[in-house]
């Protein structure tokens, strides 16, 4: 069955140091892939997305991604985060004949101080 | 732009009561979604509708009922409401294959 996997259900980092989440996929083929942000109360935000070409994708708020095929991975990241980042972060991913999107669980992200 | 627009934002019921979550978009896209979000286990799909006058079954439409009503409106029906149905529902809306979903405000609903 095709799922989107995170599995990382919180994670704690300082303000001004870096990020990464995991994403991975379990798909037939590459699906299009996705990374949203929520803030509380809130709903979702896209942030960036991956179609092919460049596995190097950038986004809004400095954000970026990486497309891994041989890890059926795509991992966000940014060089140094802040207190605003924290959110709950969710990938999600496309394919097959509906190209019906389907999220990860989410991944809390506290910033400390 | 206002984008995807539900309403209520807010609701109570009791149990055994019904109501209808609305969900508009002005955007022109084909392809609506219902989604509810629960702790733990992200966004979950509740019923979509590829295109006008179409509606699908996503992985929990057990105790919904959707209505696509033109291109631009796709509404959730509670006929019984249960409190296995307290959540936050989500609506979305996409433009077509590949393209990102955008997503709605959110209904917080609360059934006791």
């Amino acid at each position: 069955a095709q799922s989107v996997t995170q599995p990382d259900i919180h994670i704690t980092v300082s303000e001004g140091a870096s990020l990464e989440l995991r994403c991975n996929y379990s798909y037939g083929a590459t699906p299009y892939l996705f990374w949203y942000v929520q803030s509380p109360g809130q709903g979702l935000q896209l942030l960036l997305k991956y179609f092919s070409g460049d596995t190097l994708v950038q986004g809004i708020k400095g954000f970026e991604a990486e497309f891994k095929r041989s890890q059926s991975s795509f991992n966000l990241r940014k060089p140094s985060v802040h207190w605003s980042d924290a959110a709950e972060y969710f990938c999600a991913a496309a394919s097959g004949g509906s190209y019906i999107p389907t999220f990860g669980r989410g991944t809390s992200l506290i910033v400390h101080p | 732009n206002a984008g995807v627009t539900q309403t209520p934002k807010f609701q109570v019921l009791k149990t055994g009561q019904s109501m209808t979550l609305q969900c508009a978009q002005d955007m022109n896209h084909n392809s609506m979604y219902w989604y509810r979000q629960d702790p733990g286990m992200g966004l979950r799909l509740i019923y979509y509708s590829a295109s006008e006058g179409t509606t699908d079954k996503g992985e929990v439409p057990n105790g919904y009922n959707v209505s696509r009503l033109n291109k631009r409106e796709f509404s959730l029906r509670l006929e019984s409401a249960a409190p296995s149905q307290t959540s936050v529902y989500f609506c979305a809306s996409r433009e077509g294959q590949g393209s990102e979903a955008f997503f709605g405000q959110g209904t917080r609903l609360t059934v006791v």
